[in-house]
């Protein structure tokens, strides 16, 4: 079945600094990956997702990128800011179900 | 657009008895998800709705976990008897037809003593 790897499991960055979250997934017929943000005792919430036959897309200081041939995609944040600190999970999903396979998430840490 | 539904937020049992969750999901979505989250890890899931129809219940552990979807609107999600390794967070989503985006409620926080 399918599998979604991310890493790295945390990620600590400087206020205003770039952070990268990659994930890796086995199925190639995976053809929607969303990414999800979590604060800490709150519900996830899409922030961007891409769908396979798009290689990149660009929301303000987040993008995320697909490469269908080596099946990653990853979260680019730009310009980082403190708001941004939070647990990042990418996801899979193909088939007629389109059930999401999801990473074991990144925890971003801003510091000021 | 009013967004996913749960009730009730917070719930703190003994192990042994049952407990019930309710989501009713955005309107017009036709698949509904049931999500169990343990803390410090990713949502898994539990079970899967199209419309009425149970679409995967593959990692519901049916020996003490069951779910309904009223008429295709509302869900519940029952646990009897609970085990305190069902302390996690309950997580319903909902999402239209087709890989889209699924919207999450807030969640129930369950405990289990």
């Amino acid at each position: 079945g399918e599998n979604v790897e991310q890493h790295p499991s945390t990620l600590s960055v400087q206020e205003g600094d770039s952070a990268v979250i990659k994930c890796t997934y086995s199925d190639s017929a995976s053809n929607y990956f969303p990414w999800y943000k979590q604060e800490l005792g709150k519900r996830p919430q899409l922030i961007i997702d891409i769908r396979s036959n798009v290689g990149e897309k660009k929301d303000q200081r987040i993008a995320v990128t697909l490469n269908k041939t080596a099946k990653h995609f990853s979260l680019h944040i730009t310009e980082t800011q403190p708001e941004d600190s939070a647990v990042y999970f990418c996801a899979a999903s193909k088939g007629s179900n389109y059930q999401l396979i999801w990473g074991a998430g990144t925890k971003l840490i801003i510091k000021p | 657009e009013a967004g996913v539904a749960q009730s009730p937020r917070y719930k703190i049992i003994e192990k042994r008895q049952s407990v019930a969750f309710w989501c009713n999901p955005i309107s017009g979505h036709a698949t509904l998800y049931w999500y169990q989250q343990i803390l410090g890890q990713g949502p898994k899931l539990l079970i899967q709705f199209q419309n009425n129809g149970v679409v995967d219940d593959s990692q519901l552990p049916k020996d003490r976990f069951s779910a309904e979807r009223l008429k295709g609107v509302d869900s519940t999600l029952k646990i009897q008897p609970a085990k305190l390794e069902d302390s996690a967070v309950y997580l319903c989503a909902s999402s239209p037809l087709g890989p889209d985006t699924q919207y999450f409620g807030p969640g129930t926080r369950l405990t289990v003593l």
